[in-house]
């Protein structure tokens, strides 16, 4: 199993330009979720799946969309990139929603926007 | 929402030693806590869980004790090693188990 996987690893953006961050897991997990990790902040949860279809917002939400399509994939959309969203982007799986489930995170996006 | 605090100063330890790292939160008391381990670079990795009736859990060298009366968990590293150097992230369910909150971490380094 290849785990979480995400792309690109590093990008550079302008301001205002939009882009994408992929998420993949090949281990059929229900949950996904997307974090933002600063320095000094920790991890913040931006958004949240918990099955194909069905998307909620985090902590950080504004400025994000994601869509759940199938299982395997939960993409981030940067809709217009501001200089507050450079950050290191990381993306999690777990079986089911719940605690008690340990979760799976990806090798993370490091984002830089100008 | 929870507010969850690591040791704020970065820790640094002697090999061999026991390296003790604290969590503290706010607010209600998760049903489960979680460690993980960062290293520069990569995504956090899983380490322990403890539910909320748990008073200790154990996993080799690794200790996590949750005190729900003081609010606390302590993540205990025993017989450190140079290989233990890394960030600790404590995590807690967001109650209804759809949200995690994580802390910042507490950087250990042990010293060979």
């Amino acid at each position: 199993n290849a785990g979480v996987t995400q792309t690109p690893k590093f990008q550079v953006l302008k301001t205002g330009q939009s882009m994408t961050l992929q998420c993949a897991q090949d281990m059929n997990h229900e949950y996904m979720s997307w974090y933002r990790q600063d320095p000094g902040m920790g991890l913040r949860l931006i958004h949240y799946s918990v099955g194909a279809g069905i998307t909620d917002q985090g902590e950080v939400p504004n400025g994000y969309n994601v869509s759940r399509s199938t299982t395997e994939d939960f993409p981030l959309r940067l809709l217009s990139a501001a200089p507050s969203q450079t950050s290191v982007y990381f993306c999690a799986s777990s079986y089911r929603t719940s605690g008690r489930n340990e979760q799976f995170f990806g090798p993370g996006t490091r984002l830089t926007v100008l | 929402s929870q507010k969850i605090e690591q040791n704020s100063e970065a820790l640094n330890i002697q090999e061999g030693k026991t390296a003790t790292l604290t969590c503290n939160y706010t607010n209600y008391s998760p049903a489960y806590l979680q460690w993980y381990r960062q290293d520069p670079g990569r995504g956090p990795v899983f380490l322990l869980l403890i539910r909320e009736n748990e008073k200790e859990k154990r996993k080799e060298r690794l200790k996590v004790t949750f005190d729900t009366t003081l609010k606390q968990s302590l993540f205990h590293i025993t017989a450190s090693q140079p290989a233990d150097s890394a960030t600790y992230l404590c995590a807690l369910d967001g109650g209804a188990g759809n949200q995690f909150y994580f802390g910042t971490g507490t950087s250990l380094t042990v010293i060979p």
